[in-house]
């Protein structure tokens, strides 16, 4: 069975800080597939990024960084110089390679609440 | 533009009715997906379907029906038999890939684009 584990309820910090956000997973399968995502206010899950699990560069977006260890089972989010507009819930997610293909949805961790205080 | 049209966004039910949430997409997507979302619960599937007319239950299905007479329809119905309906609904697609191995083509690999969901209250 899949699980992903986000151990942070919430987190708070001062606009400008650096943050992390920790996702750890759990699966069998030697070909997965890793996702965060963002949920604003407003409510619509908004795709951040995807990697799969023989990649493991990882990788920047501005201000936005994804590190990804297989070694530990970990897909770390970090944003750096937080703006207040990066206030939102994030969530990691997980995606196993069916045997038969096709697709079955993504299995999501509860959740990171990030407040960025200006 | 292309995307995922979720109604009503608040809907408000008393118990013992059924209650059905429409989820509209034009993005040419052959699958479509609904998700739970409770307070501090993250997203839990319950339901998914690939194709027309076929469907599979998720993790909490129970209480919950679903259609797909249409490539572009996934209508949810929570049913009296939900115990504890109130919650956020999203409804979610993606593109359907049937092959195997690590590259981005292959299944698991799918995208899924949400719907701004719709959020139910029993009274």
């Amino acid at each position: 069975a899949q699980k992903v584990t986000q151990a942070q309820t919430e987190i708070s910090v001062v606009e400008k800080e650096d943050v992390t956000l920790d996702c750890v997973y759990e699966t069998r399968d030697t070909t997965y597939y890793l996702f965060w995502y963002k949920q604003p206010p407003s409510g619509e899950l908004v795709f951040l990024i995807r990697r799969n699990s023989f990649d493991e560069q990882n990788e920047i977006s501005g201000r936005y960084s994804w590190n990804f260890q297989k070694s530990t089972s970990s897909f770390n989010f970090t944003i750096t110089a937080s703006q207040v507009v990066d206030s939102a819930v994030y969530f990691c997610a997980l995606s196993e390679a069916l045997a038969g293909g096709g697709a079955d949805g993504l299995t999501f961790g509860k959740g990171t609440h990030l407040i960025i205080q200006p | 533009d292309g995307g995922i049209t979720q109604s009503p966004k608040y809907l408000f039910r008393k118990e013992g009715q059924n209650v059905t949430l429409s989820c509209e997409q034009n993005l040419n997507h052959d699958a479509m997906y609904w998700y739970r979302q409770d307070p501090g619960q993250g997203l839990r599937l319950i339901y998914y379907s690939q194709i027309v007319n076929d469907f599979q239950k998720g993790d909490i299905a129970e209480g919950y029906s679903v259609s797909r007479e249409k490539k572009e329809s996934f209508p949810l119905t929570v049913t009296s038999a939900q115990k504890n309906p109130t919650a956020f609904y999203l409804c979610a697609s993606s593109i359907l890939s049937f092959g195997t191995g690590s590259g981005l083509g292959n299944s698991g690999a799918n995208v899924l684009t949400f719907g701004a969901g719709s959020r139910l209250t029993v009274l």
